[in-house]
């Protein structure tokens, strides 16, 4: 069965910390895992992530991929209260189930001033 | 045009109404689909559109019914539904196939859908 485990659950900083949150994935015919930050309402698209190994960066976030454990991380520094948000990884099905995709349940990221 | 827009962003709803939601993109984009995201839970898949075909349900009840107009509009009709039905809906879109796995889903901003 395939299967996404973020950890942690949930995690409470300061302002100015830096913070790594991490997404396992077992998965089959494995093509990318995309990163998503969720407010109050829509997820929004952060980053698609491959086999390649290749980080990606965008100000303050980057992530990459490690296709050889499995895991990939998404780490933010100096962080501030609008980082504040649910933090999703997902990894599309591919084949029969193309459209599918298998969520994490999301690290929860609380950022205090 | 990079969105996705649903309407309405809340509905309250009486157990024995019929109501429909509805989702608009102008992306481009050949596949949709429908989410239903319970509170501290990540969004459940409900319904995929490929091409305009239905190409995935999830075993959903028949008190949901999707629909697909055209390639830019998706409705999800409801009738029926129960309080354990409430929920925020979200309204997502892709590129077909392979492309989801280049570009990702770009979702709406959801519909918060209270059962009464």
């Amino acid at each position: 069965e395939d299967k996404v485990v973020q950890s942690p659950l949930s995690l409470v900083v300061h302002e100015g910390d830096t913070v790594t949150l991490n997404c396992s994935y077992e998965v089959t015919n494995f093509r990318s895992l995309l990163w998503y930050k969720q407010e109050k309402k829509a997820p929004t698209f952060l980053f698609m992530l491959t086999s390649s190994g290749i980080e990606k960066k965008s100000g303050r976030l980057s992530s990459i991929l490690d296709k050889k454990e499995l895991f990939s991380i998404l780490n933010i520094t100096a962080t501030q209260t609008g980082d504040s948000a649910v933090y999703l990884c997902a990894a599309p099905l591919y084949n029969t189930n193309a459209g599918k995709s298998t969520f994490g349940d999301g690290t929860t990221l609380t950022v205090k001033p | 045009d990079t969105e996705v827009t649903q309407t309405p962003k809340h509905l309250v709803m009486g157990m024995t109404n019929k109501k429909s939601l509805k989702c608009e993109q102008h992306m481009g984009h050949r596949a949709m689909y429908w989410y239903k995201q319970k509170a501290k839970k990540p969004p459940e898949l409900m319904f995929v559109y490929s091409y305009e075909k239905l190409s995935i349900n999830e075993s959903v009840p028949s008190r949901f019914s999707p629909e697909c107009p055209n390639s830019s509009l998706l409705n999800l009709h409801l009738h029926a539904l129960q309080p354990e039905d409430s929920a925020l809906y979200l309204c997502a879109s892709s590129q077909a196939g392979t492309g989801l796995h280049r570009h990702g889903y770009t979702f709406g901003s959801g519909t918060r859908l209270t059962v009464v």
